[in-house]
């Protein structure tokens, strides 16, 4: 079964500092999509970045960028410059060949 | 602004009641996507329609069932409902139809209490 794990429920940074969060998972495909969305309080879901698996280069979307590990099924996001609109939930998705697999989330707080 | 529009916002009602929520996907889009996120919690996926069929099905109650159009708006209807069932109720749309390149894009939600 395709499994997504985020390991951190919660993490804080101070505002213009860098934060890293993980994310692993767990599949026998080879072809696959992954994705960071971030969930505000307004609920919203909203696309972060995605990396496609056939890529080695890792992807970059402003102050946006992940590691991407495919022999370790890992796949992390690195948010520099923390700003405070940065606080939100933050999911890892899965897109396998027939749908999307969220992880439970990362509660992120940035201080100023 | 994703272009996925979902009507109502919020929606009370009552246990044992039938309810409807709607969603339009973004303009070309043909796959819809319907999504429960109970609270503090990650989302769940439904079930997915393309192009007016069914495509996918994931945790989808025998209580719950959707619908897509041909004018490719898609409808979620939830029966006898329970308590549990109160959650924050996603659609997405995207281009294609399994896999491929296409992401997902969301709108903004139903919330439904049950009470």
């Amino acid at each position: 079964a395709q499994t997504v794990t985020q390991s951190q429920p919660e993490m804080s940074v101070q505002e213009a500092e860098t934060v890293t969060l993980s994310c692993t998972y767990d599949t026998s495909e080879n072809n696959y999509y992954l994705f960071w969305y971030k969930q505000p309080p307004s609920r919203q879901m909203i696309l972060v970045i995605r990396q496609e698996a056939y890529k080695q280069q890792n992807a970059t979307e402003n102050r946006f960028s992940v590691n991407f590990q495919k022999a370790a099924k890992s796949f992390s996001l690195k948010i520099s410059d923390s700003q405070l609109g940065d606080t939100a939930m933050y999911f890892c998705a899965f897109r396998g060949p027939d749908k999307l697999i969220f992880g439970t989330g990362t509660r992120l707080q940035v201080f100023p | 602004d994703s272009g996925v529009t979902q009507t109502p916002k919020h929606l009370i009602t009552a246990t044992g009641q039938r309810v409807t929520l709607r969603c339009s996907p973004r303009s070309g889009d043909l796959s819809v996507y319907w999504y429960q996120q109970s609270l503090d919690q990650g989302l769940q996926f439904l079930i997915q329609y393309y192009n007016g069929e069914e495509r996918a099905k994931g945790n989808i109650l025998e209580r719950f069932s959707a619908q897509q159009f041909p004018d490719l708006h898609s409808e979620l209807n939830l029966s006898s409902l329970e308590l549990g069932d109160s959650a924050l109720y996603f659609c997405a749309s995207s281009v294609g139809e399994l896999g491929g390149t296409d992401t997902q894009y969301f709108g903004p939600g139903t919330r439904l209490t049950v009470l």
